[in-house]
């Protein structure tokens, strides 16, 4: 299958700092980009979705100024969690679907422990 | 919006014994359906996807059914091994609609 790396894979900061994640397809083209946020034993909260070149949709309840995502090319999307705080510690997972509009699979990095203290 | 069941919460199989998670879905237009797999600190890893045009696949002790009428899917492991013990997650995505909606996951614990 095709191979999304998520760089890192744990971070710790201080509140009110800001914190960025990458996540890169490596061996396709990602025209679609997905970040979700997982809290433990629960299941995959969509945040947002981003298309390489426009502005990134934020599902309800999302912050769009605090959690800022780039999809700058169509290999690389990074999500910026901006003044962090405890309640923003969460295991964040990226995804990326090909660019063939038949491309249905969905591939996930390996995700990003944040704790924020 | 489509809605994904997912049961059981939990499930224990003796290592070599079978597992079955089966899951739900609300949206009728709804015509892709993956499973993945997800270690604990890990991503989720796709293992099997099925659409709506096909009722069965299969991936070597891997297996999905898929019964449109229904509308609820299975996920079939035969032979299990240590291995398969992790989370296991379903979903749905309808037709035009670039989202996956995901059940709640399964907890699988192969006991040996």
């Amino acid at each position: 299958g095709a191979v999304v790396s998520q760089h890192p894979s744990w971070v710790i900061c201080k509140s009110g700092t800001s914190v960025k994640i990458e996540c890169r397809s490596l061996d396709f083209q990602a025209t679609t980009m997905f970040w979700y946020r997982q809290f433990p034993k629960q299941s995959l909260m969509l945040m947002a979705t981003s298309n390489e070149g426009s502005k990134a949709t934020y599902e309800q309840g999302v912050e769009k100024d605090k959690f800022l995502i780039n999809h700058a090319s169509l290999t690389l999307s990074t999500l910026t969690v901006t003044s962090a705080h405890p309640e923003d510690s969460s295991f964040y997972i990226c995804s990326a679907r090909g660019a063939e509009p038949s491309n249905e699979k969905l591939f996930f990095g390996s995700g990003t422990q944040l704790s924020v203290l | 919006g489509e809605n994904v069941e997912q049961h059981p919460s939990t499930l224990s199989v003796q290592e070599g014994d079978s597992a079955v998670i089966k899951c739900t879905y609300s949206d009728s237009a709804s015509n892709y359906f993956p499973w993945y797999k997800q270690e604990l600190g890990k991503g989720p890893q796709l293992i099997i996807d099925i659409r709506s045009n096909v009722g069965e696949k299969k991936d070597q002790r891997i297996a999905v059914t898929l019964n449109k009428t229904a509308k609820h899917f299975s996920l079939h492991i035969t032979e299990t091994q240590p291995e398969d013990s992790a989370v296991y997650f379903c979903a749905a995505k309808p037709f035009g609609n670039e989202k996956l909606t995901f059940g709640t996951g399964t907890r699988l614990t192969i006991i040996p």
